[in-house]
């Protein structure tokens, strides 16, 4: 099994920019969850999916940042306009059906972003 | 909602020794509890957890935790420590019968001493 698989693993770019990150979750895991990991507020959970569709986006911290999942193998997060308070390393983890009995997340590898 | 606080930033233990890393938990219904470890330039990965039954829940790599309902803590343990479980380690809870959200502390860094 590949695990979850985070895109790209470094990024660095300019204030202003736009920044896709993407993720593509283990196979037959039906949650996926987006959090972001800073030395500030350590991690925080921005946006989550059950079947493609997202429950709970609360996290976000604002329009700035929109995420999406056409189907149950690819994911998206987006920043548009990108802003030096933005850099961090952004988390995907994915779960299956049983995580309603047991809640165990299963973590790509990160994806660094640093705005400059 | 629920809340986790890991109140130590960083832990040092000489190898050897039994290390304890704390967290205490606030949720308004049942909690289900985790303890994750990250290691440099990874992603985090699972140790162990807490449903239901057992006050003492086993892992990963010898690490076991205490479940206590009324000091609303969920402290991570281990005997004799190795260099190698230098990482930072999370707690997490999920409030049981609300939603399928898992809110993480912001972790405690384990620095075993050889």
């Amino acid at each position: 099994d590949a695990g979850v698989i985070q895109s790209p693993r470094h990024e660095v770019t300019e204030m202003g920019q736009e920044v896709t990150l993407r993720c593509k979750p283990i196979s037959g895991h039906d949650y996926l969850f987006w959090y972001r990991q800073t030395m500030m507020r350590g991690l925080e959970l921005l946006i989550y999916f059950n079947n493609n569709v997202p429950i709970d986006d609360s996290g976000m911290p604002e329009d700035r940042f929109s995420a999406k999942m056409p189907n149950a193998s690819f994911s998206t997060l987006k920043i548009q306009p990108s802003e030096p308070r933005d850099s961090a390393v952004y988390f995907c983890a994915s779960s299956p059906t049983s995580f309603a009995n047991t809640g165990e997340l299963f973590f790509g590898e990160g994806s660094r972003l640093t705005v400059l | 909602a629920q809340s986790v606080a890991q109140p130590e930033d960083q832990v040092n233990v000489a190898e050897g020794n039994p290390l304890t890393v704390k967290c205490t938990y606030s949720v308004s219904g049942n909690p289900y509890l985790f303890w994750y470890v990250q290691y440099p330039n990874r992603g985090l990965q699972f140790l162990l957890k807490y449903i239901t039954g057992d006050n003492l829940v086993k892992g990963s790599y010898g690490f076991e935790a205490e479940f206590n309902k009324s000091q609303t803590s969920f402290h991570l343990k281990k005997p004799s420590a190795l260099v190698s479980d230098s990482a930072l380690y999370f707690c997490a809870v999920r409030e049981t019968n609300r939603d399928d959200k898992i809110i993480f502390g912001k972790g405690t860094r384990l620095h075993i001493l050889p």
